[in-house]
């Protein structure tokens, strides 16, 4: 089941200007990562947020963390057209028929960054 | 280089004729995982490995097939595929910590699979 979910699902903005995607999940995690992909590529990491930071910067990446609000954001600022791309959130989260931590892919936010 | 193999990375069959996708890493990674990506769906979790001769179901397995007799490989294996497998699959591998389970993913360029 998918736990984590991108809003908005679609996103266009010009060149410049600064993208945000959010991701929503509903049970405790450990940690939520962000990953982007190309189009029909694989995904590539970006960046790892921690159960108990709040705020994490990488390059024009900048990722919040709400836990009291079971809620995330990337943002990317000063955006090119090279970030079009889809951009995907994963919650690791307790499995209990693992026993174990799981990572959980939401269904990603498309961003067009129109030059 | 650091990466996730896989192969054919293009494929087209007809329903009920098996075949495997291969997945090799060269990171010497414990934690090895299967996805399809369906549009409107996201990714979704085929099978997981936390390590040799240790699989598990993730969410969508019916109609798969996996094993681990070695580290670095962690095939997937369609039996009798059918035309609702046709699907871009993902394989990833990450290092694997028992108190906090997988954690960064690498995965490989996808292998884009037709059941007709």
């Amino acid at each position: 089941s998918q736990q984590g979910e991108e809003d908005p699902q679609a996103l266009s903005i010009q060149e410049g200007e600064n993208a945000t995607m959010n991701c929503s999940y509903k049970t405790s995690i450990n940690n939520l990562q962000w990953y982007r992909q190309n189009s029909g590529r694989g995904l590539v990491h970006l960046i790892l947020i921690r159960s108990n930071e709040r705020e994490k910067h990488s390059g024009r990446l900048r990722v919040t963390l709400d836990t009291s609000k079971k809620s995330s954001s990337l943002l990317i600022t000063a955006s090119r057209a090279a970030d079009t791309a889809s951009y995907f959130c994963a919650t690791s989260r307790w499995r209990s028929g693992a026993g174990s931590y799981q990572l959980t892919f939401g269904k990603g936010t498309k961003l067009s960054v129109i030059p | 280089e650091a990466q996730v193999t896989q192969n054919p990375r293009y494929l087209i069959t007809v329903t009920g004729k098996k075949l495997t996708v291969t997945c090799s890493q060269n990171m010497n990674h414990e934690y090895m995982s299967w996805y399809r990506q369906d549009p409107g769906l996201g990714l979704r979790q085929i099978y997981y490995s936390m390590n040799v001769e240790v699989t598990d179901k993730g969410d969508v397995p019916e109609g798969y097939k996996v094993s681990r007799k070695e580290k670095r490989n962690f095939p997937l294996i369609l039996e009798s595929p059918s035309p609702n497998q046709t699907s871009l699959y993902f394989c990833a591998s990450s290092p694997w910590n028992l108190l906090s389970g997988a954690n960064v993913l690498t995965f490989g360029a996808g292998s884009r699979l037709t059941v007709l």
